[in-house]
């Protein structure tokens, strides 16, 4: 039931690209994007919609498939603020009440 | 408050014994989560609140476990006769909509670190 991330870890140096999948078996409502560094607590990223809007941050993207159930997020020109580990946030529809379920997370580094 | 308060940020308890975490979420902000997240794991759901009516407890793990919020505010997280699998970081969000599917963002505590010994 928890949405399906990968990779599970990738290691970039400062500049490189990088994307993060998260893949449901349900259907979504929105998908959220969220970085925890470690100790602290997950900061919200962005929010996609249904019918493709998006709301968040100026230097990262991301898209949102409804068909498919999936939402990448693209991490370009890296920093190494950039380092944490990601976590998409879905709301589902689940036994006739909406959910908000995250995935299994990926953790990036960056290298200088 | 500017954020998300939880308390204790530490709490060491013996097995058998309850435990009572607390979560001040931002003020007026409608809907309060609790989630439980072990170390590199995404955050876990345990259950929500919009203003003081707990609308799902599904991911309460047995019913040792409850929480309330009895003023639409300030929430607590009882865990009662605790075991060792009970350990992990407890983190309480709290989002200004309805949720979930209001499209709100998640604004989370620092959390409780909880070790039963």
């Amino acid at each position: 039931q928890q949405p399906v991330q990968s990779p599970q870890a990738v290691i970039l140096r400062e500049g490189e690209d990088a994307v993060i999948n998260c893949s449901s078996s349900k259907a979504l409502y929105s998908v959220h994007w969220y970085r925890q560094k470690h100790g602290e607590a997950p900061v919200f990223l962005m929010i996609l919609l249904k019918g493709g809007e998006q709301k968040g941050h100026e230097k990262i993207s991301a898209s949102f498939n409804e068909k498919k159930q999936q939402s990448s997020l693209y991490l370009t020109a890296s920093q190494l603020s950039y380092s944490g580990t990601y976590f998409c946030g879905t709301e589902s529809l689940t036994s006739g009440t909406y959910k908000y379920i995250f995935g299994t997370g990926t953790r990036l580094k960056v290298l200088a | 408050g500017a954020g998300v308060s939880q308390s204790p940020r530490y709490k060491v308890t013996k097995r058998g014994q309850d435990v009572a975490l607390r979560c001040d979420p931002i003020s007026g902000h409608v809907s309060l989560y609790w989630y439980r997240q072990a170390l590199g794991q995404g955050p876990e759901f345990l259950t929500y609140f919009n203003y003081e009516a707990q609308q799902d407890k599904s991911g309460l793990p047995n019913d040792r476990f409850s929480a309330e919020r009895p003023e639409g505010s300030i929430s607590t997280l009882t865990i009662q006769r605790t075991e060792q699998r009970d350990s992990a970081m407890y983190r309480c969000a709290s989002s200004l909509g309805r949720g979930p599917a209001t499209n709100e963002k998640l604004f989370f505590g620092s959390g409780t670190q909880l070790s039963v010994l």
